[in-house]
């Protein structure tokens, strides 16, 4: 089955410093691949939609030039949260639109900001 | 505005009863419906999905009844066991389903032995 994967699945830094996450679509290629945020006990909240060679297409209220997003290839999308402060720590989860017109979700990376 | 409408946000079922979570929609654009099934710490899993065309889809354990009128839909988890205890969410989206995904608020399942 298509497989999306998620680096790094956790990781914990310093307010103020820049963090980089991604996904990639493993065995398909994604023309789509599209960033959530998670907190606990609530459902995902679409960020951006990642479109591969162009500019990510942001949802009200999420700030760009905080989470940059970058669709390099087809199976490779980053989300970089810049400056991040303890807000910022939640659970970011991507996924791909994949074979048989499903979209594939990736393990998720957890983001703790101290 | 929240465009699907997810009840109840938890629920108690014993081991071997049917679970039954609802959806509702607003948007009468949404031609594809899915349920992800999600446990803690990790990312949704696709369970089951349908189109407005059928109104009853099974896959195993797990059926999903669409109303087109009413804009409902639910997911029937029959014979729940302790291993279905998970967050389930519904979901909607418009034409292609590696389309943009409208999520619904999530329920907590927990089977009990």
């Amino acid at each position: 089955g298509a497989v999306v994967s998620q680096h790094p699945s956790w990781v914990i830094c310093k307010s103020g410093t820049s963090v980089k996450i991604e996904c990639r679509s493993l065995d398909f290629q994604a023309t789509t691949m599209f960033w959530y945020r998670q907190f606990p006990k609530q459902s995902l909240m679409l960020m951006a939609t990642s479109n591969e060679g162009s500019k990510a297409t942001y949802e009200q209220g999420v700030e760009k030039d905080k989470f940059l997003i970058n669709h390099a290839s087809l199976t490779l999308s980053t989300l970089t949260v810049t400056s991040a402060h303890p807000e910022d720590s939640s659970f970011y989860i991507c996924s791909a639109g994949g074979p048989a017109e499903t979209q594939y979700f990736g393990p998720g990376t957890r983001l703790l900001v101290l | 505005q929240q465009q699907v409408k997810q009840s109840p946000q938890s629920l108690i079922v014993q081991k071997g009863g049917i679970s039954i979570i609802n959806c509702a929609y607003e948007n009468t654009a949404f031609d594809y419906f899915p349920w992800y099934q999600q446990f803690p710490g990790k990312g949704p899993a696709l369970l089951i999905a349908i189109r407005p065309d059928v109104s009853e889809k099974k896959e195993g354990r797990f059926t999903i009844s669409f109303n087109k009128s009413a804009k409902q839909f639910s997911l029937h988890i029959m014979d729940s066991q302790p291993g279905d205890s998970a967050t389930y969410f519904c979901a909607a989206s418009i034409g292609n389903a590696g389309n943009m995904l409208t999520f619904g608020g999530g329920t907590r399942l927990m089977v009990k032995p």
